[in-house]
C-alpha cells in the first residue's frame, strides 16, 4: 500500500533555477496539501486542494504554485529557486477536509545553492 | 492568530518511564487537535485526532487529552519503549479554515 509518494527525495538547486516536487496518493483523497518545515520549526502550509481542479493558497504561498489536474496528483512547481526556499516540503491528503487526519508522505529535501 | 507551543522541546527518559507531552493553544474555537509521530528522514504518522467534542482519545500506550476552555491537550505515554524515540508535534484545526496550526514538536528520546 503506497499511500503518498513524493519524488524526488533529495535535490539541490542554483539560485534561479525551476523544479517541479512531484506528489502521488492511492487511496483516492479528494483533499491534498502541501507544507514546508523548516529546521527547528513546525509546518506551515503552502497550497492545498480540495479536489480535482480546485486550488487555494495556505500560509505561505509565494515564490511556489500548484494544479491539480487528477484526484492522484498534485506537484508543487517552485519558480526562481531562492536560497529561503531551502526546506523539507511534505506532501499530505486526507479523505475529509483539514478536519480529519492526514496522511503524510517521507518529504522532499531541497537545498538552494 | 491561533499559536501552538509545545513544552519541552525535548525530552529525554529512561525506559519503562510513563510520560507526558504537553501542547497549549491560543485559540479555544478549535475543530479538532491531532497528534502526530514524526521519525528522522519521514514524514508525518497520525497518532491521534481528538473533536473538540471529545475530552480523550486512546490508542495502545497512547492516551492523549483534551481541555479546550484552558487551551491545553496532553499525551500521555505509557511504559515507554526505545521505539518511541521521535519528534511528536500536535496540530490543531479551526472551524471554516482549512489549515492544520502546528507545534515545533517534542523530540522524545528512550534510553534502553
Amino acid at each position: 500500500n503506497a499511500g503518498v509518494t513524493q519524488t524526488p527525495k533529495f535535490r539541490i538547486l542554483k539560485i534561479g533555477q525551476s523544479m517541479t516536487l512531484q506528489c502521488t496518493q492511492d487511496m483516492n483523497h479528494n483533499y491534498m496539501y502541501w507544507y514546508r518545515q523548516d529546521p527547528g520549526m513546525g509546518l506551515k502550509l503552502i497550497y492545498y486542494s480540495v479536489g480535482a481542479g480546485i486550488t487555494d493558497k495556505g500560509e505561505v504561498p509565494n515564490g511556489y504554485n500548484v494544479s491539480r489536474s487528477t484526484t492522484e496528483d498534485f506537484p508543487l512547481r517552485l519558480e526562481l529557486a531562492a536560497p529561503s526556499q531551502t526546506s523539507v516540503y511534505f506532501c499530505a491528503s486526507s479523505s475529509y477536509p483539514i478536519h480529519g487526519p492526514q496522511h503524510f508522505g517521507d518529504g522532499t529535501r531541497l537545498s538552494i545553492l | 492568530k491561533q499559536e501552538v507551543t509545545q513544552i519541552p522541546a525535548a525530552l529525554s527518559v529512561p525506559e519503562g518511564e510513563n510520560l507526558v507531552l504537553n501542547c497549549s493553544f491560543t485559540d479555544s474555537a478549535i475543530y479538532n487537535l491531532q497528534w502526530f509521530r514524526q521519525d528522522p528522514g519521514k514524514g508525518l504518522t497520525s497518532l491521534l485526532l481528538i473533536q473538540s467534542s471529545q475530552r480523550e482519545q486512546t490508542s495502545g500506550r497512547l492516551n492523549a487529552s483534551l481541555d479546550k476552555s484552558s487551551g491545553r491537550s496532553t499525551l500521555y505515554i505509557a511504559a515507554s519503549q526505545p521505539g518511541d524515540s521521535a519528534t511528536y508535534l500536535c496540530a490543531v484545526s479551526q472551524g471554516g479554515s482549512e489549515k492544520l496550526v502546528f507545534g515545533k514538536g517534542t523530540k522524545l528520546t528512550v534510553n534502553p
